[in-house]
């Protein structure tokens, strides 16, 4: 059973629109989810992160947003631009500061068009 | 040098061979894991070591078998692999979370893996 889905394997946006990647999760008890973005080749490098207490988190460009109610999870990039252009990861976990382990989504391709 | 790094960055090996993956991370971390990225598939944890314990072993077969001889030196050693174990696998490193709830993990680039 898939704990964090990522729905949409791919997204391709216009450079300075806003992008939005999404995140479903089922476990009610995650309380800490973040975003990683890798580029090819690369490792996975941390982007953003949200606490189960929030609703919003911002840094720059970016903005999570988490909606327990609904268990879903969105990231927005305004405005979007060419070097943004990776594989975006949501992850989970329960229990985050007693050490609980990260449960990735499958991620999604986001493709920034000039 | 900084980070986590991962030699070598790609791996070809026959389903008789044996190797290993090696991971180094410089960063003080007590914890270090591996992870494996298939296609289209979530990023997949296999082992997790805590001050070079194993706690963590979530199934994976006896083909893979980790090593973990101090707090900044993680193998994977390999042998008679599938086709079907042909991956990206990714080594990561964390603080103890209970003591640095930060970020998460860091990551290294990658083992590319192909089983022929």
């Amino acid at each position: 059973d898939q704990q964090v889905k990522q729905n949409s394997p791919s997204l391709s946006v216009q450079e300075g629109r806003i992008s939005i990647l999404n995140c479903d999760y089922t476990n009610s008890m995650f309380d800490y989810f973040l975003w990683y973005k890798k580029y090819p080749a690369e490792g996975p490098t941390f982007l953003i992160s949200i606490s189960s207490i929030k609703d919003k988190n911002e840094d720059g460009r970016f903005t999570v947003f988490l909606n327990k109610s609904a268990k879903h999870l969105s990231l927005h990039i305004v405005p979007s631009q060419p070097g943004d252009s990776a594989v975006y990861f949501c992850a989970a976990s329960y229990n985050y500061n007693q050490g609980g382990k990260l449960i990735f989504g499958q991620g999604t391709e986001l493709s920034v068009k000039p | 040098e900084t980070g986590v790094t991962q030699t070598p960055r790609h791996l070809v090996m026959g389903m008789t061979n044996k190797k290993s993956l090696k991971c180094e991370q410089h960063l003080g971390h007590n914890a270090m894991y591996w992870y494996k990225q298939s296609a289209k598939k979530p990023l997949e944890l296999m082992f997790v070591y805590s001050l070079e314990e194993r706690v963590e072993n979530n199934s994976v077969p006896s083909r893979f078998s980790p090593e973990c001889p101090n707090s900044s030196h993680l193998f994977l050693h390999l042998h008679t692999l599938q086709p079907e174990d042909s991956a990206l696998y990714l080594c990561a490193s964390s603080q103890e979370l209970t003591k640095n709830p930060g970020p998460g993990y860091t990551f290294g680039s990658g083992t590319r893996l192909t089983v022929v």
